[in-house]
C-alpha cells in the first residue's frame, strides 16, 4: 500500500510569507507526527495529533506555527510569517495506534519523504 | 529537559570493517529506545528496545540496551557501502512523544 507522503518536496518562500505543507498518512493510521529536522539533527518533535484533536503540541515553537487535521486524515502543517530560521526539513509520520498511553509497546512510525522548506 | 546525545556525530570507515555507534539518554517517562536508519530524508525504522541486556538482531545489525546506565549500542558487522547513512536513536516516553538524538553519520568507502 501506499506509504506516508508530503507535498511539495521542496518549497523555497521569502521571509515574511505564509506556507502550508501538507501530510498525507498511511489510510487508516489514527496518530500523526510533525518533526523539523535541521542539518546535522534529528527530527525535532513539533505536535502530535490522535484522530483530529492536537494531543501534544508543545513541541511548536512559537504561534506563527499552527497544524491542523479536521478529518482525522490529512494533516497541513502552516507556519506565518516566516523567518530565515524556519528552514529546515519538515517530515511527518504516522501510526496505527490509538494512542500510546493506552499501554503496550511503541507503534513503529512510518515516515514520509519531508518538504525542504527554504525561506530566502 | 529530556534529552538523547549520541556519539560519535560522524564515523568513516572501510567497508569489512565493524562499527559500534553509541547511544545515551536523559528521560522521565522511558518506554522504549528506537534506532532508525536515515538516508536521504525519510528514517526508516530498525529496532525497539525495552529491556537490558537483551540484544535485537537484523542481519548484519544487532542492538542492545543498558538500563542501568541508560544507553543503547547498535553495531554493524562486516560494513558495506549501503549501510551509508545516519543513524538516530531515539526513546519513546509515556508521554506519547519521541525524542530523536542528533545522529550518527557513518560513511562507508569502498
Amino acid at each position: 500500500g501506499a506509504g506516508v507522503s508530503q507535498t511539495p518536496s521542496n518549497k523555497v518562500t521569502e521571509k515574511g510569507k505564509y506556507v502550508e505543507l501538507r501530510c498525507d498518512p498511511i489510510s487508516g493510521h489514527t496518530a500523526l507526527y510533525w518533526y523539523r529536522q535541521s542539518l546535522g539533527q534529528g527530527p525535532e518533535f513539533l505536535i502530535y495529533f490522535q484522530g483530529t484533536g492536537a494531543a501534544d503540541d508543545s513541541g511548536l515553537p512559537n504561534d506563527r506555527f499552527f497544524a491542523v487535521r479536521p478529518e482525522g486524515s490529512v494533516s497541513t502543517l502552516k507556519i506565518q510569517r516566516t523567518e530565515r530560521g524556519d528552514s529546515a526539513v519538515y517530515l511527518c509520520a504516522s501510526s496505527r495506534t490509538k494512542g500510546l498511553r493506552e499501554g503496550g509497546s511503541y507503534n513503529e512510525q512510518f515516515f514520509g519523504p519531508g518538504t525542504r522548506l527554504t525561506v530566502l | 529537559e529530556d534529552k538523547v546525545v549520541q556519539s560519535p556525530l560522524s564515523l568513516v570507515v572501510h567497508e569489512g570493517d565493524t562499527v559500534t555507534l553509541n547511544c545515551s539518554y536523559e528521560v522521565t517517562n522511558f518506554r522504549s529506545l528506537l534506532w532508525y536508519k536515515q538516508e536521504k530524508k525519510a528514517p526508516t525504522f530498525l529496532f525497539m528496545l525495552t529491556s537490558s541486556g537483551i540484544e535485537k538482531k537484523s542481519g548484519r545489525l544487532s542492538s542492545i540496551l543498558d538500563k542501568k546506565e541508560l544507553s543503547s549500542i547498535l553495531n554493524i558487522t562486516a560494513t558495506q557501502t549501503g549501510d551509508s547513512a545516519i543513524y538516530l536513536c531515539a526513546v519513546d516516553t509515556s508521554y506519547d512523544k519521541v525524542i530523536f538524538g542528533p545522529g550518527t553519520s557513518l560513511s562507508v568507502i569502498p
